[in-house]
């Protein structure tokens, strides 16, 4: 069975701290993992991805995220939030490339 | 445009009626999935086809949904009889067959039932 549980359904930040927002994940299969951005009234847009090759992973607008297979987590950070990622964000999983299970979300706000 | 587009953006529609909407994919993608998400949820999947073939559907999909891609390109997503809980955004994604590849999403129809 596949899932995927966001930690952390709101999370706060100021301007200029570090965002982390955490992701965990069960698979059957060794699977491909994602984090999109949702903006207000906007189409999901993908930040980065992991499909097998390097743990760690640099997607757009400075995220990164960090696929830890013994923790079964895939948490997304940014060093320095900007008021611009205000938004939700969405951990997803695609167990064999043919379906994509979404986590509920974590709405971002970033305080000036 | 290359990417995913879905028409009609808005609908409002009375409890009862049916309603359709189109998505086109990206042209050089062969898999297209429908998904709906309500207010404050992730997107949950409704189906998916490969081509015209339609290979997976989920469970909330109910019998008055239904779904065609007849020529493997654009898609229809049919809602008879609505029901106000049907009141959500539906999504559109489409996606290549190479392996890890990312889903492709239009921005969507949100769909109204008064």
């Amino acid at each position: 069975a596949q899932s995927v549980t966001q930690l952390d359904s709101h999370v706060s930040v100021s301007e200029g701290t570090p965002v982390l927002l955490r992701c965990n994940y069960s698979s059957s299969y060794s699977p491909s993992l994602f984090w999109y951005v949702q903006h207000p009234n906007k189409g999901l847009q993908l930040l980065l991805k992991y499909t097998s090759a390097a743990t760690l992973v640099k997607g757009i607008n400075g995220f990164e995220a960090e696929f830890k297979k013994s923790e079964t987590s895939f948490h997304l950070t940014k060093p320095s939030a900007h008021m611009s990622d205000a938004a939700e964000y969405f951990c997803v999983v695609s167990p064999r490339g043919n379906q994509f299970y979404f986590g509920t979300g974590t709405s971002l706000t970033v305080i000036p | 445009d290359t990417g995913v587009s879905q028409d009609p953006r808005h609908k409002i529609t009375k409890r009862g009626q049916n309603v359709t909407f189109r998505c086109d994919p990206i042209s050089e993608h062969n898999r297209l999935y429908w998904y709906r998400q309500t207010l404050g949820q992730g997107p949950e999947f409704l189906t998916y086809f490969q081509n015209e073939a339609q290979l997976e559907k989920s469970r909330l999909l109910s019998d008055r949904f239904s779904a065609e891609r007849p020529k493997g390109s654009f898609s229809t997503l049919e809602i008879q009889r609505t029901e106000q809980g049907d009141s959500a955004m539906y999504l559109c994604a489409s996606t290549g067959t190479a392996e890890g590849t990312e889903a492709f999403f239009g921005q969507g129809t949100r769909l109204t039932v008064v």
